[in-house]
């Protein structure tokens, strides 16, 4: 079953305009929350966590914000650059599966001029 | 201060051979992850190691599959008698041992069995 999804598998945004990537979750034990970049032929590259004792985390051009009753995180991009297309993935743990980490299937971000 | 190490990074089986796949962690990290990725899927957990000590398997197939972390050395996710099903990503991973740490990934080992 899949405790983290990614309902939209790609999204197109021009260059400057904010990106906006969606994911939900259906585990309320999950606590920590990731999300990952990642080009074709390497691995995910660490992008932003946020715990579940916050509802927003910056850094840089990227925020995260979680909405817990929802079960809901979203990854925003300002301004979205070329370098920022690449497959995004999120990610979750927590409860009695401490460690492991669950992804979603990734969403597929296109960032053109 | 390096990254996680993989290698191979590509490694070709014919079926029925077996695959040896190596990670190295990141210097201070003492927790090591596996995870798959097939075609077109998110990662899937498969295995969770401390040195030495194997803390979560659950994402292991039964058969075939076996992960260790010795005391010296380099991780090591063996896939004994490959099959076709097993042409994937095999990303390895490390944290540190906080509980809510983050995971960072190698550059993966791109199995293809023929």
């Amino acid at each position: 079953d899949q405790q983290v999804k990614q309902n939209s598998p790609s999204l197109s945004v021009q260059e400057g305009r904010i990106s906006i990537l969606n994911c939900d979750y259906t585990n309320s034990m999950f606590d920590y929350f990731l999300w990952y970049k990642k080009y074709p032929a390497e691995g995910p590259t660490f992008l932003i966590s946020i715990s579940s004792i916050k509802d927003k985390n910056e850094d840089g051009r990227f925020t995260v914000f979680l909405n817990k009753s929802a079960k809901h995180l979203s990854l925003h991009i300002v301004p979205s650059q070329p370098g920022d297309s690449a497959v995004y993935f999120c990610a979750a743990s927590g409860g009695s599966t401490l460690g492991r980490l669950y992804f979603g299937r990734g969403t597929q971000l296109t960032v053109w001029p | 201060n390096a990254g996680v190490m993989q290698n191979p990074r590509h490694l070709v089986r014919r079926r029925g051979q077996e695959a040896r796949l190596r990670c190295s962690p990141m210097k201070g990290h003492s927790h090591v992850y596996w995870y798959r990725q097939l075609p077109e899927e998110g990662l899937k957990f498969m295995v969770y190691l401390q040195k030495e000590n194997i803390i979560d398997e659950s994402g292991m197939p039964k058969e075939r599959f076996s992960a260790e972390f010795p005391k010296e050395g380099p991780s090591i996710l063996r896939i004994q008698q490959v099959v076709r099903g097993d042409s994937a990503a095999y990303f390895c991973a490390s944290s540190p041992p906080e509980s809510k740490a983050t995971q960072y990934f190698g550059p993966g080992t791109r199995l293809t069995v023929l």
